[in-house]
């Protein structure tokens, strides 16, 4: 498996204040996504990014900013977190080029209050 | 419109038995991939099958095989002589498009599947 790691894990949060999430990676991979996980939607992409500095929004990108100064590290940031944004986030990579999977993070469990 | 569609919440099937869990997409281009991931309830995403849209014979990986009816837009995921460790949360993904690289996929809404023994 490829080694992808999130933090935190868990947080809860009030309304309004920013939040900041970490996707860290070990395989180099040249792609990193950002998803949210609801009861009843699947998976939705929030941010990609295909390089470093190189990001595109997604299906469900407002409220949400991303970076990727390494390619090792890709952070999603709520500026200024809603009750709406409570979710499970999940971060992917994948080589460059390769049809085939995504490698997923274990996933963050966002609650904000 | 949904661009990936899995018609069932639920299923329930009894241990050794096949299962079949569909999927039905929609999409206008010609080059396009469609995945299946497998969702315990530890809940990590599992990757369990591809299936290339110019790929002439259906995926195989396995208990698991693709039942890919490209006029139809079908991509059930079949799971023969089921197990209790198949019991998850099962997604239907698609990526549209030649640029494989970016693979932006649009998931459906799963469906949980529950083995009996």
């Amino acid at each position: 498996d490829a080694g992808i790691t999130q933090s935190p894990r868990h947080k809860v949060t009030e309304t309004g204040t920013p939040v900041t999430l970490r996707c860290h990676q070990t395989e180099n991979h040249r792609y990193m996504y950002w998803y949210r996980q609801d009861p009843g939607h699947g998976l939705r992409l929030i941010h990609y990014s295909y390089g470093v500095k190189d990001t595109d929004k997604g299906e469900v990108s407002d409220g949400y900013s991303v970076s990727r100064s390494k390619t090792e590290d890709f952070l999603l940031t709520l500026e200024s977190a809603t009750s709406s944004q409570t979710s499970v986030y999940f971060c992917a990579s994948k080589p460059g080029g390769s049809p085939y999977e995504q490698y997923f993070g274990p996933g963050t469990r966002l609650t904000v209050t | 419109a949904q661009k990936i569609t899995q018609t069932q919440p639920g299923m329930f099937v009894q241990e050794k038995e096949a299962v079949t869990l569909d999927c039905t997409y929609d999409t206008s281009d010609q080059s396009y991939g469609l995945f299946w991931y497998k969702q315990p309830s530890s809940g990590e995403m599992i990757f369990l099958i591809y299936q290339g849209s110019y790929d002439e014979q259906n995926a195989t990986e396995g208990r698991y095989s693709l039942n890919f009816q490209k006029a139809r837009k079908s991509a059930n995921l079949v799971i023969s002589a089921s197990q209790l460790g198949d019991s998850a949360m099962y997604f239907c993904a698609m990526r549209e498009g030649y640029d494989q690289g970016a693979q932006k996929l649009v998931f459906g809404q799963g469906t949980r599947l529950t083995i009996n023994p």
